[in-house]
């Protein structure tokens, strides 16, 4: 596709249900990233993926979210029972390989827990 | 552990005017430093790369490695300059660490 596309734009849940937060990188992007940005912070990494390999997923914040990837392309985080906490924007980015020549953003999705 | 800090919040200039956005990191390798940038109701895109030396939309940075920091700076600020800027510091080439973010508006 044209640029990094995401849905829903947003999400509004309640506390304690599963949500599914979808990213479709730009085409031939070998790599995937995740990131969640509060409000007033910048965006912090959650996770990469290289093809359908989960490489790094040191900034899960804990075992509530679940990140895939397994045909290499589309990527879903998953926060099972969503918490207040959880409320921010995620941000899905891909890059050629790797993320030295810097990301293609896509919108986010802005989660909201109520 | 690696960190990003930019001083400030909010920052606002006259059209026209020299600007300067700061940024300061810790990290006790070579990282690489770059600067995002987020335009009202749009996505976040990178603005520019150390690494690459170029002058974008008239904005430059160096990376000054004695004192940490990689300020971000324009001599002659325009209206369309008025954005969310952030600092961004990478030494995987992966993961990037972000700081807070400095918004820049440019008074007409």
């Amino acid at each position: 596709g044209a640029g990094v596309s995401q849905s829903p734009r947003y999400k509004v849940a309640k506390r304690g249900q599963d949500v599914a937060l979808r990213c479709d990188p730009i085409s031939g992007h070998v790599s995937l990233f995740w990131y969640q940005q509060a409000l007033g912070q910048g965006p912090e990494f959650l996770t990469y993926f290289q093809n359908e390999a989960q490489l790094d997923k040191s900034g899960l914040p804990s075992d509530r979210f679940f990140a895939e990837r397994p045909e290499g392309s589309v990527s879903t985080l998953k926060i099972q029972r969503t918490q207040q906490e959880d409320s921010a924007v995620y941000l899905c980015a891909s890059s050629l390989v790797g993320g030295s020549k810097g990301y293609t953003f896509g919108s986010g999705t802005r989660l909201t827990v109520v | 552990a690696q960190r990003v800090t930019q001083p400030e919040k909010l920052l606002s200039v006259f059209k026209g005017a020299p600007v300067e956005l700061k940024c300061n990191y810790s990290y006790s390798g070579s990282p690489e430093l770059f600067w995002y940038v987020q335009y009202s109701r749009q996505r976040l895109q990178l603005l520019l790369r150390h690494i690459s030396r170029e002058s974008i939309k008239g904005f430059t940075a160096d990376l000054n490695k004695g004192e940490t920091s990689f300020h971000l700076k324009k001599p002659f600020a325009q209206e369309e300059d008025s954005a969310m800027y952030y600092c961004a510091l990478s030494h995987t080439g992966n993961q990037f660490y972000f700081g807070t973010g400095t918004s820049l508006t440019v008074i007409p």
